[in-house]
């Protein structure tokens, strides 16, 4: 079955240490996205990349880092400028930028400060 | 910009019971709108979507329909049961909006069925 796997599940930081999120999808689609969600909240987005080898900054990119060297893999380095790391991560991926189509969503990297 | 508002919860509500979870929204384009849902631990599904004004989204017993004149989208369902508790995201997607399929989500509202 198509879909996005996100891991680990649970991941656990220390201060002042670079962790990087994996995702990736086999939907075959163009475009990706890595969102953050804080207890009660609502997502807020990181960073997307439409194509390969291109990415674009979100809502709260600062902190973050991706790359998107392949279509189907887009991992997320929480970066050690990263002051608030600690919440619930999901990846995301849909067909294009152009369609209105859904995006489909990975189960979750929870991460936390050790 | 676009914003989705969603009303808080949690929602606590009783096994059979009619369930509403309103949704407004402010969009500059004529947006796609969403409803998902998440469950506990995991990430979020699509339950239902609606692409134009006075479309009805529909699944798993849930409704929603695009209220332009109102910018809304309620969500519904006649008899929930237990495991419909989830929480449940509001979003829209805006043509308009800056490059890219983004979604602009609501808070979410938490809902809790009991038996």
């Amino acid at each position: 079955d198509g879909g996005i796997t996100q891991s680990p599940k649970y991941l656990f930081r220390k201060e002042g240490q670079n962790v990087t999120l994996s995702c990736e999808q086999n939907l075959n689609h163009d475009a990706m996205y890595w969102y953050r969600q804080d207890p009660g909240q609502g997502l807020r987005l990181i960073y997307y990349s439409q194509i390969v080898n291109d990415f674009q900054k979100g809502d709260i990119a600062e902190g973050y880092s991706v790359s998107r060297e392949k279509k189907e893999s887009f991992p997320l380095t929480v970066t050690s400028a990263q002051k608030n790391p600690t919440a619930f991560y999901l990846c995301a991926s849909s067909i294009s930028e152009y369609s209105n189509q859904p995006q489909h969503f990975g189960d979750g990297t929870r991460l936390s400060i050790l | 910009g676009n914003s989705v508002t969603q009303m808080e919860g949690p929602v606590t509500l009783s096994e059979e019971a009619f369930l509403t979870i309103n949704c407004t929204y402010t969009a500059t384009g004529y947006p796609s709108l969403f409803w998902y849902v998440q469950y506990p631990g995991e990430g979020l599904q699509l339950l239902l979507k609606a692409t134009k004004a006075d479309d009805k989204g529909s699944n798993k017993g849930f409704e929603a329909t695009y209220r332009k004149e109102t910018t809304s989208f309620h969500l519904e369902k006649g008899s929930v049961q237990v495991s419909d508790s989830a929480v449940y995201f509001c979003a829209l997607w805006d043509r308009k909006e800056a490059a890219g399929n983004k979604l602009t989500f609501g808070g979410g509202t938490r809902v809790l069925v009991k038996p």
